[in-house]
């Protein structure tokens, strides 16, 4: 998966709760993203970086945190969790040089918020 | 507001039997379209990007071309290995790299 590891690969957790994915890159790319895929809704954008400590809003933004202050890592972070988080949770990265762009998925992180 | 459908839903084939894949999309300005594909349990993994109307990309059995409304993915002869779902995506000309308006998907089946 275009060495981008994510972690946990599963979690269940409890309403309230707080919880933190993690995305760790090893391509060195600018840019790095965070969807989630929930059934007939498609990949929604959560946030995403472009730079350490550069980071801006995606589509469905509300309730979510994230950090970038490494390169190679970047965090997600749902401060209290609700069941409507429940997801699978992907990162993405991509260059940033703007030619031939693609985004790199990773395997995903299957979050059950009970 | 960017929209991407795709359709249909679901799509079950016999073993070389072709079909075509819909992506119909509306944007403000088209920087990109992407089609990805996606197997279970993994994350989608990138197949082509088309750039403008008239546009064609090949990989295999797939072909995707291009319209000002509408993306196609040709599948040719398939095999039970290009049992997957693909999805389609967006991207218009204001918005960053990365920023994708995702379709659902569709969910193909090809059987022996």
């Amino acid at each position: 998966d275009a060495g981008i590891t994510q972690s946990p690969r599963h979690k269940v957790t409890e309403t309230g709760t707080p919880v933190t994915l993690r995305c760790h890159q090893t391509e060195n790319h600018r840019y790095m993203y965070w969807y989630r895929q929930d059934p007939g809704h498609g990949l929604r954008l959560i946030h995403y970086s472009y730079g350490v400590k550069d980071t801006d809003k995606g589509e469905v933004s509300d309730g979510y945190s994230v950090s970038r202050s490494k390169t190679e890592d970047f965090l997600l972070t749902l401060e209290s969790a609700t069941s409507s988080q429940t997801s699978v949770y992907f990162c993405a990265i991509s260059e940033g040089t703007g030619v031939n762009e693609k985004l790199f998925f990773g395997s995903g992180t299957q979050l059950s918020v009970l | 507001e960017d929209q991407v459908t795709q359709s249909p839903e679901a799509l079950r084939l016999q073993e070389g039997e072709s079909s075509s894949l819909n992506c119909s999309y509306t944007v403000s300005g088209l920087r990109g379209l992407f089609w990805y594909r996606q197997d279970p349990g993994k994350g989608p993994e990138f197949l082509f990007t088309l750039y403008s109307a008239g546009e064609e990309k090949e990989k295999e059995r797939l072909k995707a071309t291009l319209t000002k409304k509408e993306s196609f993915l040709h599948i040719t002869a398939p095999k039970p290995e290009d049992s997957a779902t693909y999805l389609c995506a967006v991207q218009a000309s204001g918005d960053s790299w990365g920023k994708l308006q995702f379709g659902a998907g569709t969910q193909v089946v090809v059987t022996p």
